[in-house]
């Protein structure tokens, strides 16, 4: 079965430092693959999807993710984080032809001003 | 705002109750889904609808029962559920059920069973 490992599930560190959040999976076929975010009492939303193309795909709020298919890897960054990015992020991963989204336990990132 | 609502966000029920949670959304998508969230797991998907037909069930205990009476609507009923069974039930939707549709997440249930 599909799986997603995220490490470093609690991250604490002030603005203006950069941000990198590691995502692997253990499919080794073709995938679909997302960086979710859930800000504190808001519902999950999208912040970038990677499905071909370039590698590095750029998402809202200055994020970007690096696709590294020898490395099956999806890391999320951000030069520069502010407060408001406290949250927690998740990566998931579809792979082709199956429905089901695949998530792992998430990054919660605490931004101290 | 997703479009995607779910009521109730908070419920609270016995082991011998039975309870409904109800989803709906407003953006025309064709597949929606009832996704686990428990502390310290990875969402869990639950099931998946496409155009009103279960697609999916992730060897789910039968003690829920989902229904999709129509693209829009999405409930999952509840029965003699166990403590375990507490957390977060999210109710996503999306274009189609394939890989290359973004999901759309409503704001959750939160389920204590006592």
């Amino acid at each position: 079965a599909q799986s997603v490992s995220q490490h470093n599930h609690h991250v604490i560190l002030s603005e203006a430092a950069s941000l990198e959040l590691g995502c692997n999976y253990s499919y080794g076929g073709t995938v679909n693959l997302f960086w979710y975010v859930q800000y504190p009492g808001q519902h999950l939303q999208l912040l970038l999807k990677y499905f071909s193309g370039d590698p590095l795909v750029k998402g809202i709020k200055g994020f970007e993710a690096e696709f590294i298919k020898s490395k099956f890897s999806f890391n999320l960054r951000k030069p520069s984080v502010q407060w408001s990015d406290t949250a927690e992020y998740f990566c998931a991963v579809m792979t082709y032809g199956n429905n089901r989204l695949a998530f792992g336990k998430g990054n919660q990132v605490v931004v101290i001003p | 705002e997703t479009g995607v609502t779910q009521t109730p966000r908070h419920l609270v029920m016995g082991m011998t109750n039975k309870k409904s949670l109800k989803c709906e959304q407003h953006l025309g998508h064709n597949a929606m889904y009832w996704y686990k969230q428990s502390a310290k797991k990875p969402l869990e998907l639950m099931f998946v609808y496409n155009f009103k037909e279960q697609t999916e069930n992730n060897s789910v205990p039968s003690r829920f029962s989902p229904e999709c009476p129509n693209s829009s609507h999405l409930f999952l009923h509840l029965h003699t559920l166990q403590p375990e069974d507490s957390a977060l039930y999210l109710c996503a939707s999306s274009q189609g059920a394939q890989g290359a549709y973004e999901q759309y997440f409503g704001p959750g249930t939160r389920l204590t069973v006592t």
